[in-house]
């Protein structure tokens, strides 16, 4: 059974500062990782997607990277605005879903804050 | 595009009471996926359609909980009846995918939070 783990479950750091964010996941049998972001009391807004056959994705200051073999994926985020704080999960996309190809595996997510 | 649509956006029931959740997925895309967020369990996956047909129903939880799709544009959520562990946040989301299957982003609506008394 695919197991989404996030570290750490809460961030806090000062305005400007590069930040990294860490997902590692069980099975490494996987088509893809995507990344999103929870506002308080929204929904979830998908921030990038990497292929199983990718090492990472880049969308402005966010670069998400994927070593599948080690079951991990970090997403970096440059030059932290107080806009980005959120909750950020991850989710996997497995292969062996029992034949349930498009199920997806969250992490329970990392809450981020940035104090200006 | 609109995005996906979620109906009420926030629900307060009494116990025993019959819950219904609605949701409009993005226009053309043809898979649909219900999701239950709680502080305990994370995001889990309940229920997902292709092409309006079931695919996927491990996840509900139990007999109380039903879910249908009966056009493209439109599912729903039925718990009856409910019970004080069900509050959560219950999110729907829409995909369109690939025909190898390697590629499947999912969009998600606002959710619906569900008090049950």
């Amino acid at each position: 059974k695919q197991e989404v783990t996030q570290i750490p479950a809460a961030l806090s750091v000062p305005e400007g500062e590069n930040l990294v964010l860490n997902c590692s996941f069980t099975d490494s049998a996987i088509y893809n990782l995507q990344w999103f972001r929870q506002d308080p009391g929204k929904g979830l807004t998908s921030l990038l997607l990497i292929q199983s056959s990718q090492r990472e994705q880049t969308s402005g200051r966010l670069n998400a990277s994927l070593d599948k073999s080690s079951g991990r994926s970090t997403l970096y985020i440059a030059a932290s605005q107080p806009g980005d704080s959120a909750t950020y999960l991850c989710a996997v996309r497995g292969r062996n879903s029992g034949g349930s190809n498009y199920k997806l595996t969250f992490g329970k997510g990392t809450l981020l804050t940035v104090n200006p | 595009d609109a995005g996906v649509i979620q109906s009420p956006r926030h629900e307060v029931t009494e116990m025993g009471q019959e819950v219904t959740l609605r949701c409009k997925p993005i226009s053309g895309h043809d898979y649909l996926f219900w999701y239950r967020q709680t502080m305990m369990r994370g995001l889990e996956l309940l229920i997902y359609f292709n092409n309006n047909v079931p695919i996927d129903d491990s996840g509900m939880p139990e007999d109380r909980f039903s879910a249908k799709m009966p056009n493209a544009s439109f599912s729903t959520l039925k718990i009856q009846p409910s019970e004080p562990r069900d509050s959560a946040v219950y999110f729907c989301a829409s995909s369109n995918a690939d025909r190898a299957f390697g590629y499947n982003e999912q969009f998600f609506g606002p959710g619906t939070r569900l008090t049950v008394l």
